[in-house]
């Protein structure tokens, strides 16, 4: 079954500070990868997509890793904002068909 | 980042009822998608529509759920006698670009009483 494991589950970090969440699939044939930022109550927006060949994409202060051998991807965080308060989901699309299987997120709240 | 409307942003309905999810995108799009998400739970994957047909979906999309594109322009959801498990926030999702790039819209938030 194709599941995509994230981790921490939640996370508070002091504003100013970087951080790495984690992301574990299982999705095979693999065919990207993307990190969306969801705020409560709003729909999901895009951060990075990575295929297969990708293994590092950078987003102003974001920045994903994917490791497709380890089936693992990273997103850092640097220098961390009270507006990077959301949750961070990892979204796994398999290849040769239109489901994404999403991560159950990470919850990110940054302090002052 | 392409705009993407939903309406209603919020409908309450009675056990039973039908609802109908509207999805507007602004530019031209082939490639539609709706997922829900129950209150506190990761999002779920619902259906994928290409070229006026269903081309995916899921285990939840069963015969109380249609999806259609009545005017080549509006992407709707019907639920056809809704239950209170229907309780979530719907997402349209509309696909871009040569690696399936999808950008969600802002969500309709159904509560079924």
């Amino acid at each position: 079954k194709n599941q995509v494991e994230q981790s921490p589950q939640s996370l508070i970090i002091l504003e100013g500070k970087n951080c790495t969440l984690q992301c574990n699939y299982t999705v095979s044939p693999f065919s990207n990868l993307r990190w969306y930022k969801q705020d409560t109550g709003r729909g999901p927006v895009s951060l990075t997509i990575m295929t297969f060949s990708e293994n590092t994409k950078s987003n102003g202060r974001y920045t994903a890793t994917l490791d497709a051998d380890t089936k693992q991807s990273s997103l850092h965080i640097t220098a961390s904002q009270l507006s990077d308060s959301a949750s961070y989901i990892c979204v796994v699309t398999g290849f040769g068909n239109e489901k994404l299987t999403f991560g159950t997120g990470t919850r990110l709240t940054i302090i002052p | 980042e392409p705009e993407v409307t939903q309406t209603p942003s919020h409908q309450v309905t009675q056990m039973g009822q039908e609802v109908i999810l509207r999805c507007v995108p602004i530019s031209n799009h082939l490639y539609f998608y709706w997922y829900r998400q129950i209150l506190g739970q990761k999002v779920e994957f619902l259906v994928s529509f290409y070229n006026n047909e269903i081309s995916e979906k899921s285990e939840i999309f069963d015969d109380q759920f249609s999806v259609e594109r009545p005017d080549g322009s509006n992407f709707t959801l019907k639920i056809r006698s809704t239950k209170l498990e229907d309780s979530a926030m719907y997402f349209c999702g509309i696909r871009q670009g040569a690696i399936s790039e999808q950008f969600f819209g802002p969500g309709t938030r159904l509560t079924v009483l």
